[in-house]
């Protein structure tokens, strides 16, 4: 069955960085699109991230502004999102999530979430 | 850009109950516009996509239905299991847009 195991997450200052890691099994991982997505404690969610199943595409959200790079490796089944110049306001559990489609992109299989604290 | 504006923020029901949630797109957006449920500490799951189709699994007593920009979740028989937090989403392509959320508490 489709599994993910995100890892990375953890407490950093204001300016610091993180690398998270979205450990993905029970398909064929490149022939899928992935996302990221946040969510501020107490708050709705936010996406962050996609890219496709090659890695060729990605975006971001209009909030990430230069300072998130996301990655994948296919061989090893794996997502990634480089965080740079972390701010408090980047403070929120973020998941990684399957996109089965572009004809129905919703978020069908989601991780269990990686937190991330930022503050001094 | 288009908005998602979700509606109420929060509900107060009891089991047994009827319960409707509303979500209204800024736009026009077709039957792109699915449902999610989100429990405390747990990762979003999906009930629903283009806009009245049922995600395997999900009980028959989730459905969805759409009036030009607007689109309601209804739970027919509420149970003690599907007091949540509830998510709509646009999604077009690669672009998603949430909703801001429903949170369904106990009566």
């Amino acid at each position: 069955q489709v599994h993910f195991v995100e890892s990375g997450g953890g407490l950093v200052k204001p300016g610091g960085s993180l690398r998270l890691s979205c450990a993905a099994s029970g398909f064929v991982f490149g022939d899928y699109y992935m996302t990221w997505v946040r969510q501020a404690p107490g708050k709705g969610l936010e996406w962050v991230s996609y890219i496709s199943g090659t890695g060729a595409y990605t975006d971001y959200g209009d909030f990430v502004k230069g300072r998130f790079t996301v990655s994948r490796d296919n061989g090893d089944n794996t997502l990634y999102l480089q965080m740079n110049s972390l701010t408090v306001d980047d403070t929120a559990v973020y998941y990684c999530a399957r996109v089965p489609s572009r004809s129905v992109s919703v978020f069908d299989y989601w991780g269990q979430g990686t937190l991330v604290s930022v503050s001094s | 850009d288009i908005q998602m504006t979700q509606s109420p923020s929060t509900l107060s029901a009891s089991v047994g109950d009827r319960v409707t949630i509303t979500c209204r797109a800024s736009q026009y957006i077709g039957d792109k516009l699915a449902w999610y449920q989100q429990k405390p500490g747990k990762a979003p799951n999906l009930l629903i996509f283009r806009a009245s189709t049922l995600e395997s699994g999900v009980p028959p007593r989730f459905s969805g239905s759409a009036s030009g920009t607007e689109f309601t979740l209804t739970i027919g028989s509420l149970q003690p299991d599907d007091f949540a937090t509830y998510y709509c989403q646009h999604y077009d392509g690669y672009s998603w847009t949430f909703g801001r959320g429903t949170r369904v508490e106990i009566k």
